[in-house]
C-alpha cells in the first residue's frame, strides 16, 4: 500500500495563476480532506468530502475548489492564486466504517504564490 | 468562542526524563481525542486515540490522559529520547461529528542528550 499520496511536492505560481493538486489514496477510505498548515496557524481545514461525489466546506474554503469524482481521488483547485495561499498542503483520509479511526496524511505540497 | 491550546513554546527536556505536553479546550464536547506527531517536512502521524469515556491510554512509552471536567488531556512520553524531538499535535473529534477534526496549533518538544 502506498497509504495516501499527493501531487505534486512542491509548486511556484504566479498570482492569478491556477493549479490543482491531486490526492489519492488506496485504502478504500470513504473520507478525504484537504488542510493547509501555516506556522503559528496549525492544521486547518479547507474542505472535505464523506464519500464519492460529496464535498462540503471547512473551515477557510474561500479560494479553493475541490472534487471527488472517484472515491480513490480528491482534487483541491485554486482558480485564481494569492500569496495568502502560499502555505503548506496536506491531505488526509480516513475509514467511515470505524468512526473512530484515525486519518492517515499524505507528505504535503509545499506552494508558493509570488 | 472555540478553542484547543496547546503550550506555544517549545519544550525542552533532558534525555530519559519524562515529557508532558498539553492540550486544553474551550465549548467543545469532543467525542475522542487524538494525539499525532509531525517531524519537518512530513505530514502528521497518528500515535493514540483516547475516547470521552476514558481516563488514560498507554502505547509503549507514551501516555495519555482526557479529563473532560477540567477539559484537558496530556501527553506523556517517558524515557524521552532525542529522536522524541518532534513537534506533537492534539486533535478532537466533535460529539456527533466525527466527520470533522479540529486541530491544535501544536507543541514542539526537544529532547536534549
Amino acid at each position: 500500500n502506498a497509504g495516501v499520496t499527493q501531487t505534486p511536492k512542491f509548486r511556484v505560481l504566479k498570482t492569478g495563476q491556477s493549479m490543482t493538486l491531486l490526492c489519492a489514496q488506496d485504502m478504500n477510505h470513504e473520507y478525504m480532506y484537504w488542510y493547509r498548515q501555516d506556522p503559528g496557524m496549525g492544521l486547518r481545514l479547507i474542505h472535505y468530502s464523506v464519500g464519492e461525489g460529496t464535498t462540503a466546506k471547512g473551515e477557510v474554503p474561500d479560494g479553493y475548489n475541490v472534487s471527488r469524482l472517484k472515491k480513490q481521488n480528491f482534487l483541491l483547485g485554486l482558480e485564481s492564486a494569492a500569496p495568502s495561499q502560499t502555505s503548506v498542503y496536506f491531505c488526509a483520509s480516513r475509514d467511515r466504517t470505524q468512526p473512530m479511526e484515525t486519518q492517515y496524511f499524505g507528505p504535503g505540497t509545499r506552494l508558493l504564490v509570488l | 468562542s472555540q478553542k484547543i491550546e496547546q503550550n506555544s513554546e517549545a519544550l525542552n527536556i533532558q534525555e530519559g526524563k519524562t515529557a508532558t505536553l498539553t492540550c486544553n479546550y474551550t465549548n467543545y464536547s469532543p467525542a475522542y481525542l487524538q494525539w499525532y506527531r509531525q517531524d519537518p517536512g512530513r505530514g502528521p502521524v497518528f500515535l493514540l486515540l483516547i475516547r470521552e469515556n476514558e481516563k488514560e491510554k498507554r502505547k509503549e512509552r507514551l501516555k495519555v490522559t482526557f479529563d473532560t471536567t477540567l477539559k484537558q488531556s496530556l501527553f506523556h512520553i517517558t524515557a524521552s529520547q532525542p529522536a522524541d524531538s518532534a513537534t506533537y499535535l492534539c486533535a478532537l473529534a466533535l460529539m456527533n461529528r466525527d466527520d470533522k477534526i479540529i486541530f491544535g496549533k501544536g507543541t514542539r518538544l526537544h529532547i536534549l542528550p
